[in-house]
């Protein structure tokens, strides 16, 4: 069964401290790796998306990394903002099929003072 | 350029009780996908359309309908409103298939639906 499973659930941090996400997916076959961030209240957007060949890929103070072999994922948030406080989403992609796309649960992120 | 516009933001029903949740994207995307969000769940894809006039089912797609008549309007229709569809429900539009190494899913911000 294609599973995306992310941790931890939640986490508090102080603004100004790194951070790091974990996914890790048994999603077969892997086409691409994506991760959102979604706001309360808002849809999700797009921060990186990774394809098989790629180990590391940034946005600014995000940097994605991807391990195809190990079949993982993490999201690591450098020098935290308050703006950083929400949910971060591992989407993975399957080939061959329209549509088909296997989110994770999310990760809570708080950011405070 | 407004990307992916849902309306309303927010809706209570009664059971049993019929609406359209409305989507609309103004850049072109052939594909346009209806998700529910539930707490501690992932995202669960309710129906999605190719194209104008080509739709198909998704995870979870009793008790919603859909229609794609034109490129831009991805309406859903809750047929008999139950309990469980409480949710929030996002439309999302895409430039190529989400199996494509370069799909880019834009979301639209969400309706909040309580069914009481």
């Amino acid at each position: 069964k294609n599973q995306v499973e992310q941790s931890p659930q939640s986490l508090i941090i102080l603004e100004g401290k790194n951070c790091t996400l974990q996914c890790n997916y048994t999603v077969s076959p892997f086409s691409n790796l994506r991760w959102y961030k979604q706001d309360t209240g808002r849809g999700p957007v797009s921060l990186t998306i990774m394809t098989f060949s790629e180990n590391t890929k940034s946005n600014g103070r995000y940097t994605a990394t991807l391990d195809a072999d190990t079949k993982q994922s993490s999201l690591h948030i450098t020098a935290s903002q308050l703006s950083d406080s929400a949910s971060y989403i591992c989407v993975v992609s399957h080939t061959g099929t329209a549509s088909k796309l296997t989110f994770g649960t999310g990760t809570r992120l708080q950011v405070t003072l | 350029n407004a990307g992916v516009t849902q309306t309303p933001k927010f809706q209570v029903l009664k059971t049993g009780q019929s609406m359209t949740l409305q989507c609309a994207q103004d850049m072109n995307h052939e594909y346009m996908s209806w998700y529910r969000q539930d707490p501690g769940m992932g995202l669960r894809l309710i129906h999605y359309s190719v194209g104008a006039g080509i739709t198909d089912q998704g995870e979870v797609p009793n008790g919603y309908n859909v229609s794609r008549s034109t490129t831009e309007d991805f309406p859903l229709r809750l047929l008999s409103a139950a309990p469980s569809q409480t949710s929030v429900y996002f439309c999302a539009s895409s430039y190529s298939y989400p199996g494509a190494a370069n799909y880019g899913y834009t979301f639209g911000s969400g309706t909040r639906l309580t069914v009481v």
